[in-house]
C-alpha cells in the first residue's frame, strides 16, 4: 500500500520567517514527485521533482528531492501572509498504475 | 485559469438522490482525475482514466461511478446520496502521466 507523510501537520510562524516542509514516501514504481499549494479551492502546481539532488526553485520557494531516502522537502524564506496555504506533495508513479495519492498536507500560517 | 472546467459549481441535494458532475480536461491532456475533499480533509483519490480507459480506482464508494467519454470529458455520476458525500469533488488533468495535474475549481456537493 502506497505512503505518503507529510509533516508538520501544522506550522504557525511569523512574516520572514524561513520553513520547511517534508514529504515522505513509500510507493512502487516511482516516477516524480509534485508538490501543490491550497488556498481556498483548488491545488495549484508549484514543483515536479524528478531526479535526486536538483534543487528547484521559484522566487523563495525551492524544493528537493531524495529518492534513496524517499523525502522531499520545500522550503520558503522570508515568508509573507500570502504564503498562508495548505501544502501537498503527491508521488507520481510510472504509467500502468495511476493511483496519484497526495499527502494530508501541511496547514502553514503566517503571521503578520 | 487552468483549462480544466468542472460543472456544476454548487449542488444542493437530498438524501437518496443521484447527481452528477462533469469535468471538460484541459485541450490535449488524456488523463482525468478524481478528487474527494471534504470539510478539512485531504484530497482522497477515487478514479484515473486516461484516453477513456479507467486506469486506476482509489476508495471509491460502489454508489459512485465514473467515466470518461470519446471527447475526453469525464462524468463522475454519485447515487444513493447520503449526509457524508457532502464534499468538493475536483477533478484534474494532466497530458499523461508524466507531467504536472491541473485541477478545476471543484463542484461543492452538499446533501441534505
Amino acid at each position: 500500500e502506497d505512503k505518503v507523510v507529510q509533516s508538520p501537520l501544522s506550522l504557525v510562524v511569523h512574516e520572514g520567517d524561513t520553513v520547511t516542509l517534508n514529504c515522505s514516501y513509500e510507493v512502487t514504481n516511482f516516477r516524480s514527485l509534485l508538490w501543490y499549494k491550497q488556498e481556498k479551492k483548488a491545488p495549484t502546481f508549484l514543483f515536479m521533482l524528478t531526479s535526486s539532488g536538483i534543487e528547484k526553485k521559484s522566487g523563495r520557494l525551492s524544493s528537493i528531492l531524495d529518492k534513496k531516502e524517499l523525502f522531499s522537502i520545500l522550503n520558503i524564506t522570508a515568508t509573507q501572509t500570502g504564503d498562508s496555504a495548505v501544502y501537498l506533495c503527491a508521488p507520481r508513479k510510472d504509467f500502468g498504475n495511476e493511483k496519484l495519492t497526495f499527502g494530508t498536507g501541511t496547514r502553514l500560517t503566517i503571521i503578520p | 485559469d487552468s483549462g480544466v472546467t468542472q460543472t456544476p459549481k454548487h449542488l444542493i441535494t437530498a438524501t437518496g438522490q443521484r447527481v452528477t458532475l462533469r469535468c471538460s480536461p484541459r485541450s490535449g491532456d488524456l488523463s482525468v482525475y478524481w478528487y474527494q475533499q471534504s470539510l478539512d480533509q485531504g484530497l482522497q483519490f477515487l478514479i484515473h482514466y486516461y484516453n477513456g480507459e479507467e486506469r486506476a480506482k482509489g476508495n471509491i464508494l460502489e454508489r459512485f461511478s465514473a467515466q470518461q467519454f470519446p471527447d475526453l470529458h469525464s462524468e463522475l455520476n454519485l447515487s444513493s446520496l447520503e449526509l457524508g458525500d457532502s464534499a468538493l469533488y475536483f477533478c484534474a488533468s494532466s497530458v499523461g502521466n508524466a507531467g504536472e495535474l491541473f485541477f478545476g475549481e471543484g463542484s461543492r456537493l452538499t446533501v441534505l
